[in-house]
């Protein structure tokens, strides 16, 4: 059973276009997040829910906008698609919002050309 | 500057060596330090976790870290092909807050 999953895989798409990302856990943490990781490795977090709570809300473009509709998911949508989005977003959890241990997913590459 | 600096690497290191790696960083808040292993196209595990100043051993692995200096280290004995990854070391100041990270530092252990 995978703790951490996230939809799809790879993302391949065109400039302007609009694509969602999707995550789930089934750890029954009370605490998400999203992360970037650039070409680079460097990961940078974007956006921490807790309880479906928005939390942390990094300076991240407001094309960016995640949703979460229940404790166990977190969804990453994107408008207008631009070349610097490309990059792996990861999403992760921890059991709450003072857990030292965070559980990653696998990630998403995301393309844009 | 970023906040947190690490050596992207890669170290190549053969089989049974130790592995040092360092992470040094400029917020005299951070109290949370951690290390990740991170494998190609997976995401981050966590290895490690230190509280403050001190050192941590589980394993083969050692964290240590000197807030005095601003430092952080791991330390791997025995080093092992599977040990080859990226190691990201990470750190908050409050329990609540946001993790930074380091770039990581890609580690090749040769047999």
């Amino acid at each position: 059973d995978t703790a951490v999953s996230q939809t799809p895989k790879y993302l391949v798409t065109q400039m302007g276009n609009d694509k969602s990302i999707k995550c789930e856990q089934n750890l029954g943490h009370d605490t998400m997040y999203w992360y970037k990781q650039d070409s680079k490795k460097f990961l940078k977090i974007m956006f921490s829910y807790n309880n479906k709570e928005l939390i942390i809300n990094e300076t991240v473009p407001n094309r960016f906008s995640p949703k979460s509709p229940d404790k166990a998911h977190l969804n990453l949508h994107i408008n207008s698609l631009e070349l610097g989005d490309s990059a792996v977003y990861f999403c992760a959890s921890s059991q709450d919002r003072h857990s030292n241990e965070q559980f990653f997913g696998p990630g998403t590459r995301l393309t844009v050309l | 500057q970023k906040e947190v600096e690490q050596d992207p690497g890669p170290l190549s290191v053969p089989e049974g060596a130790i592995v040092s790696l360092n992470c040094t960083y400029s917020n005299s808040a951070f109290q949370y330090f951690m290390w990740y292993r991170q494998y190609s196209r997976k995401g981050p595990e966590l290895l490690m976790y230190t509280y403050s100043s001190g050192n941590k051993e589980d394993g083969r692995f050692t964290a240590q870290v000197d807030k005095s200096s601003k430092y952080i280290s791991l330390f791997i004995r025995d080093s092992q092909p599977s040990d080859s990854a990226t190691y990201l070391c990470a750190m908050k100041g409050d329990s609540w807050g946001k993790l930074q990270f380091g770039a990581g530092t890609q580690v090749v252990v040769t047999p």
